[in-house]
């Protein structure tokens, strides 16, 4: 168990809905970085947010959308939704710079989105 | 942009051999990570690479790095069954005070009693 929490674990929604995705990550960790993972994409890197703040962008689409609260767990809004966007979401967090390992990512269960 | 390739892409081998799987990068990066996925589960951290010549081992994996060569390994000896995951290795670039992490397309380990 990685410390890193997320919900639901299963999402099963139609094309052109919205849906949201919510991590907490582990205690301390003021990093939160969101991942897609699917059999044609492979695992890639969306967004992570620092402090409450954007800190780097991957392969984000238009139609999602992510925020830090200020309690540091994190949403992912995934929106008009479309069959491709079927995939596994991970979140992870890591340290605050200084604490050591401070790149090391822990990841979460995953959130298993199925758009129908 | 940042690519990252892994090879091989599928690896079935017996239990109690030897065998190292590559990750080379196209970019300059001196920090570098392997990960291993079992099916149906989450990513766990391995080994996190800060820089050139960096090794570190954790029982019956090793991994190096040489960011001359923008070539990481990950070595596996005496290979066990409880070795058979999916290990990806996953390179951060930074750009512009931002980091970008990239992961390869993963190996697919099996391990053959």
């Amino acid at each position: 168990d990685s410390g890193v929490t997320q919900t639901p674990k299963h999402l099963i929604t139609a094309t052109g809905q919205r849906v949201t995705l919510r991590c907490s990550p582990r205690s301390g960790d003021l990093s939160v970085y969101w991942y897609q993972q699917s059999l044609d994409q492979g695992l890639q890197f969306l967004i992570q947010y620092y402090n409450g703040e954007e800190r780097a962008k991957g392969n984000i689409l238009e139609r999602f959308s992510a925020q830090q609260f200020p309690d540091l767990h994190s949403e992912l809004n995934l929106s008009s939704l479309e069959l491709g966007d079927s995939a596994l979401y991970f979140c992870a967090s890591s340290p605050a710079p200084g604490q050591g390992a401070w790149d090391e990512q822990f990841f979460g269960p995953g959130t298993r989105l199925t758009v129908l | 942009e940042l690519k990252v390739e892994q090879n091989p892409l599928f690896l079935s081998m017996q239990e109690g051999k030897n065998y190292t799987i590559y990750c080379n990068y196209s970019t300059t990066s001196d920090r570098l990570y392997w990960y291993r996925q079992d099916p149906g589960k989450s990513l766990e951290s391995l080994f996190v690479l800060l820089s050139n010549g960096a090794v570190k081992q954790e029982g019956r994996l090793m991994a190096s790095l040489d960011t001359k060569a923008r070539l990481s390994t990950l070595h596996i000896t005496a290979a066990v069954h409880d070795l058979s995951a999916t290990y990806f290795c996953a390179v951060v670039l930074n750009s512009g005070g931002y980091q970008k992490v990239t992961f390869g397309t993963g190996t697919k380990l099996q391990v053959i009693p």
